[in-house]
């Protein structure tokens, strides 16, 4: 089966552009996490979605984040405009609710702002 | 939920058990303990979790004191391969599924 999938891997750009990731939940799993992981800060959620719907957003740092889920199988992150202390490796999770809900990690984003 | 503690880091002999040890004294009855661990590089992978019965799969053994207060995960035969990050985690079931990830455990597997 494949995993959650994440895209790009690497991601660089200069400070003050738009960055979009993109994740790909597994299939059948109804839930999604949007998490943030840096050395100072450590791993923190950012934002997660069950059925499609945002559920909690208060771990969004600020409004130049954002994220949606359009549909089952597809979400994005964006942040614009991007700032070098958004620098960070971000991962996408799903999980399947009704099941005691492990959390599936992908392999995430790792951003680096200019 | 209910706040952990770990060691920072540990360390095993590779082919040894690795028991990792965590502190939840505050926990609640309705709080399931969980433990992830996160390799170099990649994203944090899933390995068990558990109630008050001990736990075991193919990865891991749990067990939970009588009175839930702490817990230990046993790798029984530690390879290289399972040098990594391990958080351990509590939270309740059927609320909201956010998952605080601490600062865990680095267990450094030695050959």
């Amino acid at each position: 089966d494949a995993g959650v999938i994440q895209s790009p891997r690497h991601e660089v750009t200069e400070m003050g552009q738009e960055v979009t990731l993109r994740c790909k939940p597994i299939s059948g799993h109804n839930s999604l996490f949007w998490y943030r992981q840096t050395m100072m800060r450590g791993l923190e959620l950012l934002i997660y979605f069950n059925n499609n719907v945002p559920i909690d957003d208060s771990g969004m740092p600020e409004d130049r984040f954002s994220a949606k889920m359009p549909n089952a199988s597809f979400s994005t992150l964006k942040i614009q405009p991007s700032e070098p202390r958004d620098s960070a490796v971000y991962f996408c999770a799903s999980s399947r609710t009704g099941t005691r809900g492990a959390q599936h990690f992908g392999d995430g984003t790792r951003l680096s702002i200019l | 939920d209910a706040k952990t503690t770990q060691p920072t880091s540990m360390d095993c002999a590779e082919g040894r058990a690795a028991n990792l040890p965590c502190n939840h004294s505050t926990i609640s009855g309705n709080e399931y303990v969980y433990w992830y661990r996160q390799i170099h590089s990649q994203g944090p992978q899933y390995i068990i979790h558990g109630l008050k019965n001990n736990e075991t799969n193919e990865m891991a053994s749990l067990i939970i004191t009588e009175d839930r207060k702490s817990s230990t995960l046993i790798l029984p035969h530690a390879t290289l391969r399972d040098t990594a990050v391990y958080y351990c985690i509590v939270r309740v079931q059927g609320g909201s599924e956010k998952l605080v990830f601490g600062k865990g455990t680095k267990l450094t597997v030695n050959p």
